[in-house]
């Protein structure tokens, strides 16, 4: 079983749509969950820290659920410019690699 | 601005031979880490370095090596290239070993293998 699992996606969505990933992760000693987003070819970049509490930024809405071991990306009012793979990641302590999922890869369209 | 920098963008180079490539952060980072990111797959730590102190992750082949001369620059060495090396190499710095604290990536040096 993978760390970090995600939706594998693709997900096909209209502009202004609302858009919601799911990840799970298997080890509960895990402390430190972020999402970050990769375009084509490109590199890693975060998007949002996830905290326990919920955290939003804008149109993404970040949740984390310990109990359940389950992390949660939400996005409204898609844009184009979303379009993108995004990678759901958990360190589970300090000195040691991000862990990252697969990723998950969302296309927006006119 | 860029802040985590790596050279070049693109390499290519001939099975088996020696390949360098170089990473430089003006974050002032302690740590500094290379991760391999094969096509399709997720990004892999192959090492860290924590100011001076190299830690090697447990699968990482050693084929494999780094050099961090100062806190700035660090480096990856491929000895030996096999095809299988072929994949994109990012570099990331952070500022402690604070599993709280994301990791800021450079754009990546994708290398090929002839």
């Amino acid at each position: 079983r993978k760390e970090v699992e995600q939706d594998p996606g693709p997900f096909n969505v209209p502009e202004g749509a609302t858009v919601a990933f799911n990840c799970t992760y298997s080890n509960s000693a895990s402390q430190s969950f972020f999402w970050y987003r990769q375009d084509c070819r490109k590199e890693p970049k975060l998007l949002m820290s996830v905290y326990s509490s919920g955290n939003e930024d804008g149109r993404f809405t970040a949740q984390l659920n310990r109990a359940s071991q389950y992390i949660s990306l939400l996005i409204r009012d898609s844009k184009l410019s979303d379009s993108a793979t995004y990678l759901c990641v958990a360190r589970h302590q300090a000195g040691t690699a991000l862990i990252f999922g697969k990723g998950t890869t969302l296309s927006v369209s006119s | 601005d860029a802040m985590v920098i790596q050279n070049p963008r693109y390499q290519v180079t001939q099975f088996g031979k020696p390949v360098t490539l170089s990473c430089s952060q003006t974050l002032n980072h302690n740590v500094m880490y290379w991760y391999q990111q094969k096509s399709s797959q997720a990004p892999k730590l192959l090492f860290h370095y924590y100011d001076k102190d190299f830690n090697n992750e447990a699968d990482t082949p050693d084929n494999f090596q780094s050099r961090r001369p100062n806190t700035s620059f660090c480096f990856l060495d491929i000895r030996s290239p096999g095809l299988g090396d072929a994949a994109m190499y990012l570099c990331a710095t952070s500022p402690e070993l604070i599993s709280n604290q994301p990791q800021h990536f450079g754009d990546g040096t994708r290398l090929s293998i002839l």
